[in-house]
């Protein structure tokens, strides 16, 4: 079973700042990455996936792989208090299922 | 295009009771998943499917069940209700490697 750590927050950063969420996955053989944004009493859904090393951008989210070091990152730029929720990052295993951590929560402070 | 959609979205059950608890999916997708979320920690995959007729057992299965009939529906069933089983249930597709989630159950076992 593969492990993946969050710190659980929460992370309090005021509006306008860069938000940085980390993840730490077990097994280095894992290949799939995914952040999950969840507000309170709410399902989760999906914000970004990477496969390769390396950053993705997508609008104000940016994810970053460093597969040496085993860890994922997620960073939001000009934060809004509508970004306030819970970041779940979760990996792929075998048989498409995922792992999740535990997740972070993020208050952005207008 | 509904996605994925659950009933009910809160129940209230007593100790030693059974429910069903629906999903249901509209994208003819065949991997399905069903998960729960305790507060504060991130998801738990009860069970999982591969397709009609093949489901398999994922991290937390015990005191629940599941079949997969037909592509669309995937129902979760708790025969003898115990408090452990108050949760939130999330059920999920695969889509693209990634996973969509329905609004979820939030059960509670009194």
């Amino acid at each position: 079973q593969k492990e993946v750590e969050q710190n659980s927050g929460p992370l309090s950063v005021p509006e306008g700042a860069i938000a940085s969420l980390n993840c730490t996955y077990s097994d280095r053989g894992s290949q799939s990455f995914f952040w999950y944004r969840q507000y309170s009493g709410k399902s989760p859904e999906l914000i970004m996936f990477i496969y390769s090393n390396g950053d993705k951008e997508d609008g104000r989210f940016t994810a970053q792989l460093n597969k040496a070091s085993q860890y994922v990152s997620l960073l939001i730029r000009d934060s809004q208090p509508s970004d306030s929720a819970t970041y779940l990052c979760a990996v792929l295993e075998y048989g498409n299922k995922l792992v999740f951590g535990a997740g972070t929560i993020l208050r952005v402070k207008s | 295009n509904a996605g994925v959609t659950q009933t009910p979205k809160f129940r209230i059950l007593k100790i030693g009771q059974s429910m069903t608890l629906q999903c249901t999916q509209d994208m003819n997708h065949n991997y399905m998943y069903w998960y729960r979320q305790d507060p504060g920690m991130g998801l738990k995959l009860i069970y999982y499917s591969v397709g009609a007729g093949i489901t398999d057992k994922g991290e937390v299965p015990n005191g629940y069940n599941v079949s997969r009939s037909t592509t669309e529906d995937f129902p979760l069933r708790l025969e003898l209700a115990a408090p452990s089983q108050t949760s939130v249930y999330f059920c999920a597709c695969n889509r693209g490697g990634a996973q969509y989630f329905g609004p979820g159950t939030r059960l509670t076992v009194t």
